[in-house]
């Protein structure tokens, strides 16, 4: 079955520099792999979503990149703002026919002024 | 618009008791339904799917169980609780034409003593 990790649980960085998370993939590669953003005690937000024929997306300070050859997805927050600390969480589909998502742990960001 | 509620949003239950937790999506039909849950220090794990009434998927076959009685309702329940079931438990859906990304409840948390 199709495994996700996301291998920092927990990232500090400095207001203004860039945050970059990363989630690798362990099975087949996904259609699509998909960003969403977690606070304390809410349900996750969804933020971007790439296809496997997409390296790259954006979203005003974010940005998203699929390697289907390294089976990972880099992502970015530019111009790192304290408001930006939260947990941010990789989805796949569960599986080629894509009815789920399965969920890294998810990296715990935080910037500092 | 399409709204998603679930409730009750804390309970505190002794072990052995039993689980009902309710969701309702509102403003679509037909979506595709999911439970989740956040154990402390845990990722978010699929529990169950529905893609339509009275057809659940399980994937996670512990003492919990799903029901679809409607087609915008999704009950998750246990005959008898476990101190393990402790856990933030949260409801989502799928949006039609949105291109997968899933929608989140408010989540219920839910404390067995």
């Amino acid at each position: 079955s199709q495994k996700i990790e996301q291998n920092s649980e927990a990232l500090n960085i400095q207001e203004g520099k860039t945050a970059t998370l990363t989630c690798n993939y362990t099975n087949y590669s996904p259609a699509y792999l998909q960003w969403y953003r977690q606070d304390p005690g809410r349900g996750p937000v969804f933020l971007l979503l790439i296809r496997e024929n997409e390296k790259e997306k954006r979203k005003e300070r974010l940005k998203v990149t699929f390697d289907t050859t390294l089976k990972q997805s880099l992502f970015h927050i530019t111009a790192s703002q304290p408001a930006d600390s939260a947990t941010y969480l990789c989805a796949l589909p569960i599986n080629q026919a894509g009815t789920a998502l399965i969920f890294g742990k998810g990296t715990t960001l935080s910037v500092s002024s | 618009s399409q709204t998603i509620h679930q409730w009750p949003a804390t309970l505190v239950q002794p072990v052995g008791s039993p689980l009902s937790l309710e969701c309702t999506v509102e403003g679509t039909s037909n979506p595709n339904l999911y439970w989740y849950r956040q154990a402390a220090g845990r990722g978010l794990q699929l529990l169950f799917y529905s893609v339509g009434i009275g057809q659940i998927s399980s994937e996670v076959p512990q003492n919990l169980s799903a029901s679809r009685p409607q087609d915008r309702q999704f009950i998750l329940s246990s005959k008898k609780l476990l101190l393990s079931d402790s856990g933030f438990y949260l409801c989502a859906w799928i949006r039609q034409g949105a291109g997968g990304e899933l929608f989140f409840g408010e989540g219920s948390r839910l404390t067995v003593l």
